[in-house]
Parts: C-alpha cells; sequence; structure tokens
C-alpha cells in the first residue's frame, strides 16, 4: 500500500504519560501535516512541514506537543504530560506541492483517549 | 476571519434517495475547495477539487458544484447507497498561502435501508 500509514491506530494513555505517533507519508511528497480531529468537528491544523523544516505551528501546539520530521521521510508527533482534553483523532497527511495544486492524502489517524 | 459553514449538521435519507449538501465560506482569497468523504473512526478521503473557474465537477454518483461568486458550494449525492454515509467534509484554500485550509465542520449522512 503506498497511502499515508500512521501508527499506532489507536493509543489509551493515563493522564501525565506520554505518548509519540508516527507518520510515514507517500514516498515522493515533501509535505507533511498534522491534524488533530475532536468528535463531530472538522480537522484542526497543527503543524506542517516541507522536507525536512517545519515551516508553521498553530497555537494549538502547545509546548507539550513537538514534532519532527528528520531527513523529510517520516513524521513523529510527540504529546508530553498528557492531558484529558488531548484525547482526540491525530490525522497526517501528505501532498507534493502547496493546496493551489497539491492533492492532500490523508492516514487513517490515531486515536489517543487519555484517561 | 476565514470560515467554511456547511449545512445541515447531520441528515438521515433512505437508501435510493437523492440529497444534496450545503457549503458557504468567506475564505479569501480563494485558491480551491474540495470535498473530502470522512467514514467513522477513518481518515478523511478526497472526493473533488475545485478550482474558481470551474462550475462542477462530478465523481461518479457525487456531483459538486462550485459558484464563486456567492462563495457556495454544494455536493449532490444521486442515488444513495448504505455505504455513502458518513460525514461529508468541505475544505477551503486560500491562494498562496502555505498551510492554509479551512475546514467545515462537516455533515453527518446517514443512509437507512
Amino acid at each position: 500500500d503506498t497511502g499515508v500509514s500512521q501508527n499506532p491506530r489507536h493509543k489509551i494513555t493515563k493522564r501525565g504519560q506520554n505518548v509519540t505517533f508516527r507518520c510515514d507519508p507517500i514516498s515522493e511528497h515533501n509535505r507533511l501535516y498534522w491534524y488533530r480531529q475532536t468528535l463531530g468537528q472538522g480537522p484542526e491544523f497543527l503543524t506542517y512541514f516541507q522536507n525536512e523544516a517545519q515551516l508553521e505551528k498553530s497555537r494549538l501546539l502547545s509546548d507539550r506537543f513537538s514534532a519532527e520530521r528528520p531527513k523529510g521521510s517520516f513524521s513523529t508527533l510527540e504529546i508530553q504530560r498528557t492531558e484529558q482534553g488531548d484525547s482526540a483523532m491525530y490525522l497526517c497527511a501528505s501532498s507534493l506541492g502547496g493546496f493551489s495544486t497539491g492533492e492532500l492524502f490523508f492516514g487513517e489517524g490515531s486515536r489517543l483517549t487519555v484517561l | 476571519k476565514n470560515q467554511v459553514e456547511q449545512s445541515p449538521q447531520s441528515l438521515i435519507i433512505l437508501e435510493g434517495k437523492n440529497c444534496t449538501l450545503q457549503c458557504n465560506y468567506t475564505v479569501s482569497p480563494f485558491s480551491n475547495l474540495r470535498w473530502y468523504k470522512q467514514d467513522t473512526g477513518r481518515g478523511p478521503v478526497s472526493l473533488t477539487i475545485m478550482t474558481f473557474s470551474e462550475n462542477t465537477k462530478s465523481n461518479g454518483r457525487y456531483t459538486a458544484t462550485l459558484d464563486a461568486d456567492t462563495k457556495q458550494s454544494s455536493l449532490h449525492i444521486t442515488a444513495s447507497q448504505l455505504s455513502d454515509s458518513a460525514s461529508y467534509i468541505c475544505v477551503v484554500s486560500v491562494n498562496n498561502a502555505g498551510n492554509m485550509l479551512t475546514f467545515g465542520g462537516g455533515t453527518r449522512l446517514m443512509v437507512k435501508p
């Protein structure tokens, strides 16, 4: 399968623990995005990378959140000291080029439940 | 402020019937508008992308329309099937902005037998 891959698909953790999600984009895509989605809402932008450079971060991305994309390939999103409000679906997407031309492909998401 | 409003929030129809979902936006400058289908617990999947100059675009039983003057779009589903049950999300792109996609809250469609 050559689509966007996310792992793990589901994560249940206790408040205060750290969690890390991984995203493998479509191989030739230079842009990678992280979104957060809560039930019944549309996705909210968190951050995006062009190759290995993190070009923008949302205000939603508090200092407990960090994202990396070493070597411009896969990306990780780490949440430290998780809180119950972090419970959501974390979606990764990738594209070739910007939104004026590039189709955006989403992964299946990583659902986080913080107890 | 860039906003995308979708209506209705939820909709129930019988299998085989048609339906139309609405999307109004205030995004400027406009680049393109996308409709995504999202099954419960899955990632969104693209249905259509429409640029400023396109008025209508079809993808099988899905037909999207765009009126850039009134800043409205619709997604028409013909002869609905049970598998059409999902959330449909309207997404508008701002011209030449690196990350700027504005997502609507989605319309949750349920198709009943």
